[in-house]
This record gives structure tokens, sequence and C-alpha cells, in this order.
């Protein structure tokens, strides 16, 4: 199995604020990492694949970075709506898949 | 635009199997490039991949959960079902089934996940 640790678990953040989360597997994935964000009672909705590109749709003060084992998410200005907690997923295995266990991102 | 919906009962009891279904709408199950699956979301454990088939066969299990999952297909109807048998309080949780679709950029293809809205299954007596 890939593992997949994300930190922090939980973060405090002001609107406009520079955010960044971390993700790292157990093993090397190359760039087969996609991030999530889920909002409470939601589906997570997919956010970046590849491990920097955004799907279409997403704002671009969302990027993400990294490679091997070691990645970023970013958001540059955090808007009200970005208050949610985000998952990381190796697509390295495919179809078998693991998460990281999330991060939440809360209004300071 | 691909849809995706999950339905089944809500409550399950404990030692028994529970049954669910996906309806894709939007799109054709019998689409080579996608794998077909289920997620499920715990507090405790967080997401946890369940299983994922193609339309035509090649079904791959969570080795943790392999001897009480079956994951099918009904192409006739769009759809395809879990199967968990011999559940207990510990398979409470939201169900999500999604697709595995190809996503390209700069010449290289990864793939990343769409999702039904989830379900929830309490397992209770």
């Amino acid at each position: 199995d890939i593992q997949m640790t994300q930190s922090p678990s939980s973060l405090s953040a002001s609107v406009g604020d520079r955010v960044t989360i971390t993700c790292r597997a157990s093993q090397s994935i190359s760039s087969s990492l996609n991030w999530y964000q889920q909002k409470p009672g939601k589906a997570p909705k997919f956010l970046i694949y590849g491990a920097s590109n955004l799907q279409s749709g997403v704002p671009s003060r969302f990027s993400g970075s990294g490679s091997g084992t070691d990645f970023t998410l970013t958001i540059s200005s955090l808007q009200p709506e970005d208050f949610a907690t985000y998952y990381c997923q190796q697509s390295y295995r495919t179809p078998m898949y693991t998460f990281g266990q999330g991060t939440k991102v809360e209004i300071k | 635009q691909l849809q995706l919906q999950e339905s089944g009962p809500g409550l399950v009891k404990p030692s028994e199997t529970l049954s669910l279904t996906c309806t894709v709408s939007g799109g054709s199950i019998r689409t080579s490039s996608y794998y077909w699956g289920w997620i499920r979301q715990t507090p405790g454990k967080g997401l946890e991949w369940i299983g994922s088939t193609y339309y035509s066969g090649g079904i791959y299990y969570n080795p943790s959960l392999k001897s009480r999952v079956t994951i099918s297909v009904d192409t006739s109807k769009n759809q395809f079902s879990l199967k968990l048998s011999s559940v207990t309080a510990a398979d409470t949780a939201v169900y999500y089934c999604a697709r595995d679709g190809q996503y390209c950029s700069g010449g290289a293809c990864y793939s990343g996940l769409n999702w039904g809205q989830g379900t929830l299954v309490t397992v209770s007596s």
C-alpha cells in the first residue's frame, strides 16, 4: 500500500491569507497526485490532477506542486468559499487509490 | 454532463449484506477508458477505496475488504453495484460511487475521480 500523509491536519486562516498544505507519499508516485476539496455534507470536488494541473473551472488562486514523494497545495489568497477540508490522493496505483487524512481549513 | 447517483437502503442490520447501486447519466458506462468504483468515508478512517471495475471486467478490491465485497456492472441499465456482506457497525459510512477518468496536460495523462453525491448507510439493529 502507498500511504499518504497530510499536514497539518487543520489550520486557521483569515480571508486573504496564503495557505499551504503538504502531502507526503510513502514511496515515489512521480506526479500522480490529485487534490480534492470537500465541504460539509458534500462529495469531494476534484481540484488538481497530475500534481499541478488545475481541473477546468478551478480558480487560479489554487496551485499544486511537487513530484516523487512530496507535494504541496497552495491557495494564494484565501476566499470565504475556500473554507473546507482538502484531501490528497495518489493515482499512481490506479484504481487502487489511497487518500491523505485531510486538512481542515477553518476561519481564524 | 456526467452524473452519478447512489441508491439503496440507509439502514442495514449487523451481519446482513449492504447493497448499493450507482446510476450513471450523461455518459455511457461502456467506456473502456474509465474505471467505475466505490469509496466510503468515515470520521475515523477517512476516505477508503473499496473497489473498482471496468464495464467489461477487470475488478479490483481493497485487500482489507476483499473477502466481503462484490462489485458488478449492468450495462443495460447503465448502473454498477456494490455488495458488502457481514456488515458491522464499523461499516457505517457515507458511500460514494465514482468514475475514474483520464485527464491530460502537456502530453501526460493522469486519472482523477468524479464523485456521486454520496449516501449514508448506518449499520444498526
